[in-house]
C-alpha cells in the first residue's frame, strides 16, 4: 500500500543521545514535512522541504536537523536529545495540492 | 504565516449537523484553506480544502466568506465515529517554499 512508513515507531531514549528518526514515503512527493505533537496540544512543523535538496525551518526547529538526498527519505535528526524532545513526532508529504498525507507517528521519550 | 484560531472544544448530538469555525485574519492571497481530522494516536487526515465561497464532497462542507477572514466545516449528521480533533490549515501549496502551520486544533466530542 503506498504512503509514508516512519520508523520506529517508539523508542526510549537518554538524555544526550544522538537519535535519527526515519521518514519514506512512495508516492513521488515533492514536499515532506516534520511536525512534533506534545500530548494534548497541536502539531507544530519541525522542517520542511518543498523538494529534493532544500530544506527549510519550521516552528521549532532548535535541536534539530534534516536532509533531503533523494525524493523519497526525509530522516530528523536529534544531535543530543534532550527530555523537552519527548513527544510524537509526525512525517508528512505533499503533491503541491494541499492534501498532506501523514505516517503513523514515530513516540519519543528522552529519559 | 497565516495564524488560525479554533475553539478549543466542541460537543454534539449523534444526527446533528455540526460548524466548526476558523479564523485566519491575515490570510494571504495564495493561500488555500484546508481541514483535517485526527483521531487519537494516529496522523492527521484530508477533509476538505477551499479557496473561496463553498466546497462540498462527500464528508462536509466549507464554508469561506469573500473576505476570507474566516472559514466554517460542517460535517452534516455526524456520527459517534467523528469525535476527533479537527484543524484548519491555511498556506500555500504550490510553486515556492512555504511553512504549513497548523492551528491548535478542535475537540468534538459527539454523543449518543
Amino acid at each position: 500500500i503506498a504512503g509514508i512508513t516512519q520508523a520506529p515507531t517508539s523508542q526510549i531514549l537518554a538524555a544526550g543521545r544522538r537519535m535519527t528518526l526515519r521518514c519514506t514515503q512512495d508516492m513521488r512527493h515533492n514536499a515532506m514535512y516534520w511536525y512534533r505533537q506534545d500530548l494534548g496540544l497541536g502539531l507544530r512543523l519541525i522542517h520542511y522541504s518543498n523538494t529534493a535538496g532544500t530544506t527549510g525551518k519550521g516552528e521549532v526547529p532548535d535541536g534539530y536537523s534534516v536532509s533531503r538526498a533523494n525524493t523519497d527519505d526525509f530522516p530528523l535528526t536529534l544531535a543530543s536529545a534532550v527530555p523537552s524532545q519527548t513527544s510524537v513526532y509526525f512525517c508528512a508529504s505533499s503533491v503541491g495540492t494541499g492534501e498532506l498525507f501523514f505516517g503513523e507517528g514515530s513516540r519519543l521519550t528522552v529519559l | 504565516l497565516a495564524k488560525t484560531t479554533q475553539p478549543i472544544s466542541m460537543d454534539s448530538y449523534e444526527g446533528q449537523e455540526v460548524n466548526i469555525t476558523c479564523s485566519h485574519n491575515n490570510i494571504a492571497t495564495n493561500d488555500y484553506i484546508t481541514w483535517y481530522q485526527q483521531f487519537p494516536s494516529q496522523g492527521p487526515r484530508f477533509i476538505i480544502q477551499g479557496y473561496k465561497t463553498k466546497v462540498t464532497n462527500e464528508v462536509a462542507s466549507l464554508f469561506i466568506p469573500a473576505d476570507r477572514k474566516s472559514s466554517t466545516l460542517s460535517l452534516p449528521r455526524v456520527s459517534l465515529s467523528d469525535t476527533a480533533v479537527y484543524y484548519c490549515l491555511v498556506g500555500v501549496f504550490s510553486g515556492s517554499a512555504r511553512q504549513l502551520t497548523f492551528g491548535s486544533g478542535t475537540q468534538l466530542t459527539v454523543l449518543p
